[in-house]
């Protein structure tokens, strides 16, 4: 089993409609990271949360919200999604106490389209 | 700040010829580097990555990147490129916050003619 999901894969939804994104992992790492993918423009990061208490924004966070539920849970939200927040979305955890020297782990990636 | 350059945002190569992806970063502190390979559909696989032990580092699928410091460069290289290389490479930086995240470049897309 994949250790970083992300549901849905795929979504197709309409201007104005509120959307979540879910990303769960099975690493035990307190770290996890929302990204959003466009062409050109590489990984830019949309919020971060070092553990549950802790939520913090990126460099794009207008337009979205989050939640950790628990260690384990991190969900995005668009309250009102609009047709340029039409990309690929991707779910990361990174835990440095374990030695890992800062790298990432990513989930599958969400992609959606805002119509 | 950190941030990171990857000259080519597609680069083609034909099978069994050399792969070179570039990328050039700036950062205030020793840098932590990555490449990360993406296929489609699928998310970000950690390549390989620099963590100033040896400036020469081996990945996987036959992949190695060197550091060089006077030159601000992190290139990725493989010597004969096969079709399965085919993806999206992302070269990454740690970022000199109190976080220690990663900052990543604008990707390039490796193709792979027969």
């Amino acid at each position: 089993d994949a250790d970083v999901t992300q549901t849905p894969r795929n979504r197709i939804t309409k201007t104005g409609k509120r959307i979540m994104l879910e990303c769960s992992q099975t690493k035990g790492h307190d770290r996890m990271y929302w990204y959003r993918q466009d062409p050109g423009l590489g990984l830019r990061l949309i919020y971060y949360s070092f553990d549950v208490k802790d939520i913090n924004k990126g460099e794009i966070s207008d337009g979205y919200s989050v939640s950790r539920q628990a260690q384990a849970k991190f969900s995005l939200s668009l309250e009102s999604a609009i047709p340029n927040q039409t990309a690929l979305y991707f779910c990361a955890t990174s835990d440095p106490n374990r030695g890992s020297s800062y790298e990432q782990y990513f989930g599958p990636g969400t992609r959606l389209t805002v119509t | 700040a950190q941030s990171v350059t990857q000259l080519g945002s597609h680069v083609s190569v034909s099978e069994g010829a050399l792969v070179l992806l570039r990328c050039n970063y700036s950062s205030s502190v020793p840098p932590y580097l990555f490449w990360y390979v993406q296929y489609p559909n699928q998310g970000l696989q950690l390549l390989l990555k620099y963590t100033s032990a040896a400036t020469l580092v081996k990945g996987i699928n036959g992949f190695e990147a060197e550091f060089k410091k006077s030159e601000t460069s992190f290139h990725l290289t493989k010597p004969s490129a096969h079709m399965s290389d085919a993806a999206e490479y992302f070269c990454a930086v740690r970022m000199n916050n109190a976080g220690n995240m990663l900052t990543f470049g604008g990707g390039t897309r490796l193709m792979v003619k027969p």
